[in-house]
């Protein structure tokens, strides 16, 4: 059964106009991460949420935005689409971060693509 | 710096030989864990094995192994007795210690595996 799910598995946006994807999970994690896969790249981390804690990384685009209503639930937030936003995006989950080899819980993706 | 290398981007072999998919990184750091993941065409990440710096024993996983070289900062999967559906892409990745606070996941650039039969 997937623990972590992601909605929709395939999404197309028009440029500019605002898209959210979502993610929940079934493993009452602390942690929830959203990556960004672009085609043959590595996945990067955008954010991530420890329970309500909010933290983003330096490098990630003021158009991306991320809410998290609850435990099970965190949504993307893509404010103004551009085509350079046309990627895989991964949510995962872990359930929590101070030890080493926690591993993470990877949700099957959403591609976005921006037309 | 790019902390994660992985320098195969495409690799093939043999239904039921042995492949070996590479792995360097670096870091500073004394503490840090090592994982590799799959990610089939479907996208889903599918975690395979966890290597801890401070592991002394190589780690197993069935099929999978971790062939870790502490001082050439490399942590080779190898993966026994090739199956079809092994073809897909495999991730390197590393947790450093200072990033235990958030545990944050850096990944290579991956190597796209595929099974011949």
């Amino acid at each position: 059964d997937a623990m972590v799910i992601q909605n929709p598995r395939y999404q197309v946006t028009q440029f500019g106009k605002p898209v959210t994807l979502s993610c929940s999970q079934t493993l009452n994690h602390n942690v929830m991460y959203w990556y960004q896969q672009k085609s043959s790249q590595a996945p990067k981390l955008l954010f991530h949420y420890y329970d309500k804690d909010f933290n983003n990384e330096a490098d990630t685009p003021d158009n991306f935005q991320s809410r998290r209503p609850n435990t099970s639930f965190c949504f993307l937030d893509i404010r103004s689409p551009g085509l350079g936003d046309a990627a895989m995006y991964l949510c995962a989950t872990s359930r929590e971060m101070g030890r080493m080899n926690t591993e993470a819980f990877f949700g099957q993706g959403t591609r976005l693509t921006v037309v | 710096a790019q902390k994660i290398t992985q320098t195969q981007p495409g690799m093939f072999v043999q239904e039921k030989e042995a492949v070996t998919l590479d792995c360097t990184y670096d870091t500073s750091d004394q503490s840090y864990g090592l994982f590799w993941y799959k990610q089939p065409s479907s996208g889903e990440m599918i975690f395979l094995i966890y290597q801890g710096s401070y592991d002394e024993q190589n780690a197993t996983e069935g099929r999978y192994s971790l062939n870790f070289q502490k001082a050439r900062k490399s942590a080779n999967l190898v993966i026994s007795a090739s199956q079809l559906g092994d073809s897909a892409m495999y991730f390197c990745a590393m947790r450093e210690g200072d990033s235990g606070n958030t545990g944050k996941l850096i990944f290579g650039q991956g190597t796209t595996l595929q099974v011949k039969p």
